[in-house]
């Protein structure tokens, strides 16, 4: 049972470059979550989907867009990078958004020079 | 403000050494308050839910509480296997988002 699975698991990127981080989850949930983690920020809410086909904002959206493509895969992408985002990104799914257990995947790590 | 402040930041323990991590919380409603364990260079892992003052929960060395303005995660007897850093969140009422706290790394020492 794979769980939350997030590709790439690392990425250097150049200031400017784009590039999209890949997630899927194989537990049939309806909601899903990117993250970022910094040292001493603990984890800060960039986006969220509730339910196939929303999408809302968390507490740091700028310089992020997300794409639910479907129930399973919640994509997001960075359209000109910045060194303010390096970091490390984590998805994540629950069954729903009241008061289920977030999985999380392993995180992609992600530097911008 | 929704707030969740954790401490101690750190936390060094001999093995078999019992203590408590602790989370304290500042919210407009609590629907959930969840623990996580979080490894090196890996993905936070679900603990326990939490979900109204008065609650327990357990697993193995590990047992959570909730009071109306923190919860405490105690260790007993902990082992070398428990290093690592916990988690909490608190799920405002309002809300499905989910606010982290900072964490609390522990080591044991053999």
């Amino acid at each position: 049972n794979a769980g939350v699975t997030q590709t790439p698991k690392f990425q250097v990127l150049k200031t400017g470059q784009s590039m999209t981080l890949q997630c899927a989850q194989d537990m049939n949930h309806n909601s899903m979550y990117w993250y970022r983690q910094d040292p001493g920020m603990g984890l800060r809410l960039i986006y969220y989907s509730a339910s196939e086909g929303t999408t809302d904002k968390g507490e740091v959206p700028n310089g992020y867009n997300v794409s639910r493509l479907n129930k399973r895969e919640f994509s997001l992408r960075l359209e000109s990078a910045a060194p303010s985002q390096t970091s490390v990104y984590f998805c994540a799914s629950s069954d729903s958004d009241r008061a289920s257990p977030l999985h999380f995947g392993n995180g992609t790590r992600l530097t911008v020079t | 403000e929704d707030q969740v402040t954790q401490s101690p930041e750190a936390l060094r323990l001999q093995e078999g050494e019992s203590s408590s991590l602790n989370c304290s919380y500042t919210v407009s409603g609590l629907r959930g308050l969840f623990w996580y364990r979080q490894d090196p260079g890996k993905g936070p892992e679900f603990l326990f839910t939490l979900y109204s003052a008065g609650e327990e929960k357990e697993k193995e060395r590990l047992k959570a509480t909730l009071t109306k303005k923190e919860s405490f995660l105690h260790i007993t007897a902990p082992k070398p296997e428990d290093s690592a850093t916990y988690l909490c969140a608190v799920q405002p009422s309002n809300t499905g988002k989910l606010i982290f706290g900072q964490g609390t790394t522990l080591q044991v020492k053999p």
